[in-house]
């Protein structure tokens, strides 16, 4: 069946960086995208780009670029987010999702938590 | 980037009533719209897709309808386990953005 596995809760120091991995398994890995989506403690989602684990292209929006990676490493059917400078706004679960198609996600990592305080 | 308003941000609902959530896109987005389902501590759960298709196993109570601008999310008879977050979700322009969301509850 499938599954996407995320790395566990982190608690990082403001201006550090963390990355965070999502494990698929039970599909071909390199046929759908994954994108990323967080939520803030209470709030809504926003959503942060995707990655094309085929290719390892990638999109991110204006206001995360030149903070987020997005990568991926095919022998282990695993891709990763990278966010730098973080701040206390950075604080919230992030998500991994697959998306068929264009942007039909059907199967979505259980979060991970990323808290920043000094 | 294209804005996404929903409203209201929250509802409290009878069991069996109709409940109506509507999205407005700050441009024409023909009908490229999600809706998704988040129950709390969960991760969101796609229900509706261009605007007005059922996902696979999604109970039919639920329905979508709209194009361009104006979109509305509709529960025809509310059940207790539909108590969660409901969002919609452009994707006719990169970057993909999301309404800020309505909390439903049960009265």
């Amino acid at each position: 069946q499938v599954q996407l596995v995320q790395s566990g809760a982190e608690v990082k120091k403001p201006g550090a960086s963390v990355k965070v991995s999502c494990k698929a398994s039970g599909y071909t890995f390199t046929g759908y995208y994954i994108h990323w989506v967080r939520q803030a403690p209470g709030q809504g989602l926003e959503w942060m780009g995707w990655i094309n684990p085929n290719s390892g292209g990638t999109y991110y929006p204006q206001n995360f670029q030149g903070r987020v990676t997005m990568t991926r490493d095919t022998s282990i059917n695993t891709v990763y987010m990278e966010l730098s400078g973080l701040t206390s706004d950075d604080t919230a679960v992030y998500y991994c999702e697959r998306v068929s198609g264009y942007s039909r996600s059907d199967y979505w990592g259980q979060g991970t938590l990323v808290t920043v305080s000094s | 980037d294209i804005q996404m308003t929903q409203s209201p941000s929250s509802l409290s609902a009878s069991v069996g009533d109709r409940v109506t959530i509507t999205c407005q896109a700050s441009q024409d987005i023909t009908n490229y719209l999600n809706w998704y389902q988040q129950k709390p501590g969960k991760a969101p759960k796609l229900l509706i897709y261009d605007a007005s298709n059922l996902e696979t196993g999604v109970p039919s109570r639920f329905s979508g309808s709209g194009s361009g601008t104006d979109f509305t999310f509709t529960i025809s008879s509310l059940q207790p386990e539909d108590i969660a977050t409901y969002y919609c979700q452009q994707y006719d322009k990169l970057p993909f953005t999301f309404g800020g969301g309505t909390k439903v509850e049960i009265k």
